[in-house]
């Protein structure tokens, strides 16, 4: 099946700071999404995003289908954006595969 | 709110019993998945229903099944439970199969703890 990779896979930052998260996926797919696993354990869609730009306030999403890779941006960061980033994207029809996730601390 | 609906959200549960866990999927929406998240671990499919049929398997237990119903609910089945079945499940529900360009959207979860 599909192989979903995030990087970093850990990142701690300060309060107000950015960061760029990259997820890589091995086959060409026709969607992909970022979902924040917040500390109380709920999976909250942030974007649905097959291709090009989005942005929803602070957060913004590039996906660049055919190089196989999604960006999810977070700017001025602030401690409730802490928590564990997936992307998703469709395996061959079946299901959705989810990457490892990135765990983001922010300390204030 | 995602609109899809699981419950409960927490069981405690003794080695060895069954327990059965339910989820409403968003309204007109045809497929349900169910993942399984062990303690600070990924996600990983077990299975995915569309409009009443399985569609697709994961690594998911022969003590587990699940089904889904007319109305579209789904009930995921758990029995002879281990401790390390102690995990949080998610359903998840799409308009369309995974291989569309459709969204995926998650309920809260049922945590369960095997003691």
């Amino acid at each position: 099946g599909i192989q979903v990779e995030q990087s970093p896979p850990d990142l701690i930052l300060q309060e107000g700071a950015n960061s760029t998260l990259r997820c890589n996926f091995s086959d060409s797919v026709n969607n992909l999404q970022w979902f924040h696993q917040n500390p109380w354990g709920q999976l909250i869609n942030l974007f649905y995003i097959p291709s090009g730009t989005k942005q929803n306030g602070r957060l913004s999403a590039t996906t660049v289908a055919t190089e196989r890779y999604s960006l999810l941006y977070i700017s001025s960061s602030q401690t409730t954006d802490s928590g564990v980033y997936f992307c998703a994207v469709p395996n061959y029809g079946q299901n959705f595969v989810f990457g490892p996730g990135t765990r983001l601390s922010v300390l204030p | 709110d995602s609109g899809v609906t699981q419950t409960p959200k927490h069981l405690i549960t003794a080695t060895g019993q069954r327990v059965t866990l339910r989820c409403s999927p968003r309204s007109g929406d045809l497929s349900v998945y169910w993942y399984q998240q062990s303690l600070d671990q990924g996600l990983q499919f077990l299975i995915q229903y569309y409009n009443g049929e399985e569609r697709a398997k994961g690594n998911i237990l022969e003590r587990f099944s699940a089904q889904q119903f007319p109305d579209l609910h789904s009930e995921l089945n758990l029995s002879s439970l281990e401790l390390g079945d102690s995990a949080l499940y998610f359903c998840a529900s799409s308009a369309m199969s995974a291989g569309a360009n459709t969204e995926a959207f998650f309920g809260q979860g049922t945590r369960l703890t095997v003691v």
